[in-house]
């Protein structure tokens, strides 16, 4: 299985920047496919996708945040973060069944 | 506007089954497939396994296989996962998902809460 990792938490200030990495254990991309998407949970609700293969942002999630990568290596940002950002955020992998999360990053405020 | 509809809350007895429902609307329900993850409390996301309602072809995690059965009811546009042989380990909640063209749960469900007790 391919196992995607993240670090736990991350404490930011309210319109600051907040950057959240993830690693996959192999490469999750197919020729120009980086097919690892960007999910959001808030407390007591369901995850809701934010982006979609690497960097393409999913309808109706707003400008602030973005997502790049490639291999390996991908990374959500959030700029500036606003307080309904603060929810845990888990990234995902579509190259390999089974599909696997990430553990999560919960974002705090600093 | 997609909306996916699980059903409500089971509380239930070690070693029983719990099958659990997930109605599609606003959606071409025969068209994509339907995945459905679990979510122990406080822990992260697991894949169990997905059907194509066109045709009932399915795909599941091999930790899953034995545990969970898919079925769907395309009259009813209706998702359904049975979990069988109920253990304190299958206390979660579980979400109906969605795929689309792009991406593997493009839309999700409310989630349903089981919980496993005697």
């Amino acid at each position: 299985d391919i196992v995607l990792t993240q670090s736990p938490a991350l404490a930011v200030s309210l319109g600051q920047r907040a950057t959240i990495s993830c690693r996959a254990s192999q490469s999750v991309s197919i020729s120009k496919y980086n097919l690892m998407h960007w999910y959001q949970q808030s407390p007591g609700h369901q995850p809701k996708l934010l982006i979609y293969r690497a960097s393409n942002l999913a309808s109706g999630i707003p400008a602030r945040f973005s997502g790049s990568g490639s291999g390996t290596d991908f990374t959500l940002t959030i700029n500036p973060v606003q307080a309904d950002d603060i929810a845990t955020y888990y990234c995902q992998q579509s190259r390999e069944s089974p599909w696997t999360f990430g553990g999560g990053t919960k974002v705090e405020l600093k | 506007q997609v909306n996916l509809l699980q059903s409500g809350a089971a509380l239930v007895k070690p070693g029983d089954s719990v099958k659990m429902s997930c109605k599609v609307s606003g959606y071409s329900f025969t068209a994509y497939w339907v995945s459905w993850v679990k979510q122990s409390h406080g822990k992260s996301l697991e894949w169990i396994g997905e059907i194509h309602p066109n045709n009932g072809a399915t795909n599941f995690n091999e930790k899953f296989k034995g545990k969970a059965t898919l079925t769907v009811d395309k009259s009813a546009s209706t998702a359904y996962m049975e979990v069988s042989r109920l253990t304190s380990e299958d206390s979660a909640i579980y979400y109906c998902t969605m795929s689309s063209t792009v991406v593997t749960f493009a839309h999700w469900g409310q989630g349903t809460l089981v919980t496993v007790s005697s």
